[in-house]
């Protein structure tokens, strides 16, 4: 019972360079949260993704930041030109379609260092 | 606005000592609270979870916490701490059939040998 898969645990960019994360949800889930945890900060919410939708991207920077999660395979979100103020780990979750809940399901971060 | 406030950054506490970590809240109507905990570099687990009904929600690792409407907490609370208790604990908050949660800046807790 596999959990929320995230990969890579961690990764070093140079400035300009391309960051990109992947995650796989949980079996049985259709939907998949972004958040960013800069240091010494808590989670905040970056997007929301279903199968080929962006749901609410309001927490997503509007320059250089992007994100999708393809009919197939992982969701990815995309950093282009990395810069310092980047560095951070980067959650995703997912949680199945009914939300009455609210529970979301976290996996163990991506963490990202810009030189 | 809602928010979700943890007032002690750091804590320190001998082991065996009980434990208390206190979490306010926000919201308009009542939300759904949670606690996790992260140890260095690894992920979110969650602790516990409040939706409704009993105000005092049991967890895993032997934590507890209590929702009061009326102080607008949910505090975690342990009666006897271990070494590996020590970590950094995130409150968070949500309501019903939303995906944004707000999450405190976190507790980071420290035990003494």
């Amino acid at each position: 019972n596999a959990g929320v898969m995230q990969n890579p645990r961690h990764l070093v960019r140079r400035r300009g360079q391309e960051a990109r994360l992947r995650c796989s949800p949980m079996k049985g889930h259709s939907h998949v949260y972004w958040y960013r945890q800069l240091p010494e900060e808590g989670l905040k919410f970056m997007v929301y993704l279903q199968k080929e939708n962006i749901i609410d991207e309001s927490g997503m920077p509007k320059e250089r930041f992007s994100a999708e999660f393809p009919k197939e395979g992982p969701s990815i979100l995309r950093i282009q030109q990395v810069v310092r103020g980047d560095s951070a780990a980067y959650f995703c979750a997912s949680s199945p379609p009914d939300l009455s809940t609210g529970e979301l399901f976290f996996g163990e971060g991506s963490r990202l260092t810009v030189l | 606005a809602q928010s979700v406030t943890q007032p002690d950054i750091h804590i320190t506490v001998s082991e065996g000592a009980s434990l208390e970590l206190r979490c306010n809240y926000s919201y308009g109507a009542t939300p759904y609270l949670f606690w996790y905990v992260q140890s260095p570099g690894q992920g979110l687990q969650l602790l516990l979870k409040y939706f409704s009904g009993d105000t005092l929600v049991q967890g895993i690792k032997g934590f507890e916490a209590e929702f009061k409407r009326s102080q607008s907490s949910f505090n975690l609370r342990k009666p006897s701490v271990h070494w590996s208790d020590a970590a950094e604990y995130f409150c968070a908050g949500t309501t019903s059939g939303t995906y944004k949660y707000i999450f405190g800046t976190g507790t980071r807790l420290k035990v003494l040998a």
